[in-house]
């Protein structure tokens, strides 16, 4: 139940396209869902995330889209680019446990 | 403001040594976590300090142990190495004074192989 289940494993895109990377979770209890971007030799930064009070949230090219009934949320980046090329992870946490419960990740390639 | 630092970057040991990670988190921040990366796996919490007492533990065995002193610089060790622990060990600090969901800035990790 503490688990997030993220996909697809790996991703390839076209420039300019858009890409969706899946999250689902089973706890209710998560009233919190970041995303990470990681690059290689670097570690995890957060991208955007989102509370499940509110459906969708927006920032630049990225949005995340959340649907508390079925319990999935989702990535999307439009107009995909080559510098977007990166490792991403969605992430859920229960306010007040300070842990973090990390997707497997999703390895972007977007081609130029 | 300096980011989150981690030392060394890169170790190589052999099986049943055992094995201290440091991290130091931003100035300021008081929490810091711990995640394993694998390939396989993704991201897994290890543990969550704050006031050099640990608030929360993942799921891992007892040979994984951490502790903070205080400063808020937080050290990580893994006795008895098995080759399973070969992976990325990440830190990440944040501002539990801001609540528990405050932005987690992680360090950029030190790659541990395992011979």
């Amino acid at each position: 139940q503490q688990q997030v289940k993220q996909s697809p494993q790996s991703l390839i895109v076209q420039k300019g396209g858009i890409s969706i990377i899946n999250c689902a979770y089973e706890n209710t209890a998560f009233d919190y869902f970041p995303w990470y971007q990681q690059f290689p030799g670097k570690g995890p930064a957060l991208l955007i995330a989102i509370r499940p009070d509110v459906s969708e949230k927006k920032e630049g090219r990225f949005t995340i889209s959340f649907n508390k009934s079925a319990k999935q949320f989702s990535l999307h980046i439009m107009d995909s680019q080559p510098g977007d090329s990166a490792t991403y992870f969605c992430a859920a946490i229960t306010s007040g446990t300070y842990k973090y419960i990390f997707g497997t990740g999703t390895r972007l390639k977007v081609l130029a | 403001k300096a980011g989150v630092t981690q030392t060394p970057r890169y170790l190589i040991k052999t099986r049943g040594q055992q094995v201290t990670l440091s991290c130091s988190p931003i100035s300021g921040h008081r929490s810091v976590s711990w995640y394993q990366q694998t390939p396989g796996q993704g991201l897994q919490f290890l543990f969550e300090y704050f006031s050099e007492t640990q608030r929360n533990k993942g799921n891992f065995p007892g040979r994984f142990s951490g502790r903070q002193f205080s400063n808020s610089r937080s050290e990580m060790n893994v006795s008895t190495l098995e080759l399973g622990d070969s992976a990325l060990y990440l830190c990440a600090s944040s501002h539990p004074d801001r609540g528990s969901t405050d932005t987690q800035y992680f360090g950029p990790g030190t790659r541990l192989t395992v011979l």
